[in-house]
C-alpha cells in the first residue's frame, strides 16, 4: 500500500513569512507524529496526534509552531514568521497507535529560511 | 534527558564483508523497544530492524541483526555480506512508555567496492 507522502519535497521561504507542510499518514494508521531533522540538533520530537485525543505539543520549539490534524488523517504543521533557525527538514511518521509501535516515515520536507 | 548515543559517526566497509554499528542508550523503563533506521541521501527514514526490550532472542532480518545487551544497555546492528545499497546513514532509536522516538545522532556508512 501507499507509504507516508509529505509535500512540498523542498520549500524555500523568505525570513517572516509563514510556511505550511502536509503530511498525508499511511491509511489506517491512528497515530501520527512529527520530527524535525538539523545538523545541529539531529533528529526532534515535535507533536504527536493519537486518534481524537488532544496532541502532545511539548516537542514544538517555540509558540510560532502548530499544526493539526484534520479527520484524523491528513495533517498540516505551520510556522509563522519564519527564521533561519528553522531550516531543517521536517519529517512525518505514521503509526497504527500501539504503544509502543514502529513508526513508519514520509521523504521530509526539506525547509530553508533566507 | 534519557539519550541515545551513536559512537562511531563514519564509517566505512568493503563490499561483502562485515560491519557493526554501535548504540547505547539510557533509560529508567524497564519496557521498550529499539530500532534501527536507515536514511539514504533520498531522506527516506527505513525501517532496519525492531527489538522489543522484553525478547531476549536478537532480532534478525535477512542480512541484518542486532546484539541486544539489556543490563549493558547496548544495541549494535551488524550488516552481513554489504553491498553498495547499504550506503546511508543509519540511527539508533528508542521508544519506552511514551511513544516519541528519541534518536542517536547516526553512523554515516560506505560501503566501497
Amino acid at each position: 500500500g501507499a507509504g507516508v507522502s509529505q509535500s512540498p519535497s523542498n520549500k524555500v521561504t523568505e525570513k517572516g513569512k509563514d510556511v505550511e507542510l502536509r503530511c498525508d499518514p499511511i491509511s489506517g494508521h491512528t497515530a501520527l507524529y512529527w520530527y524535525r531533522q538539523s545538523l545541529g540538533q539531529g533528529l526532534e520530537f515535535l507533536i504527536y496526534f493519537q486518534g481524537n485525543s488532544a496532541p502532545d505539543k511539548s516537542g514544538l520549539p517555540s509558540d510560532r509552531f502548530s499544526a493539526e490534524r484534520t479527520g484524523g488523517s491528513v495533517s498540516t504543521l505551520t510556522i509563522q514568521r519564519t527564521q533561519q533557525e528553522d531550516s531543517a527538514v521536517y519529517l512525518c511518521a505514521s503509526s497504527q497507535g500501539d504503544r509502543p509501535d514502529t513508526q513508519y516515515f514520509g521523504p521530509g520536507t526539506r525547509l530553508t529560511v533566507l | 534527558a534519557q539519550t541515545v548515543t551513536q559512537s562511531q559517526p563514519e564509517m566505512s566497509v568493503q563490499e561483502a564483508e562485515t560491519v557493526t554499528l554501535s548504540c547505547t542508550y539510557d533509560t529508567s523503563e524497564n519496557n521498550y523497544y529499539l530500532f534501527w533506521y536507515k536514511q539514504p541521501p533520498s531522506r527516506q527514514m527505513i525501517l532496519v530492524i525492531r527489538q522489543e526490550a522484553y525478547k531476549q532472542q536478537n532480532a534478525t532480518e535477512n542480512r541484518f541483526s542486532v546484539n541486544f545487551q539489556k543490563a549493558a544497555k547496548s544495541f549494535s546492528l551488524k550488516i552481513s555480506d554489504s553491498q553498495l545499497g547499504d550506503t546511508a546513514m543509519y540511527f539508533c532509536a528508542r521508544s519506552n512508555s511514551g511513544y516519541a522516538l528519541n534518536f542517536g545522532k547516526g553512523t554515516s556508512l560506505l560501503v566501497t567496492p
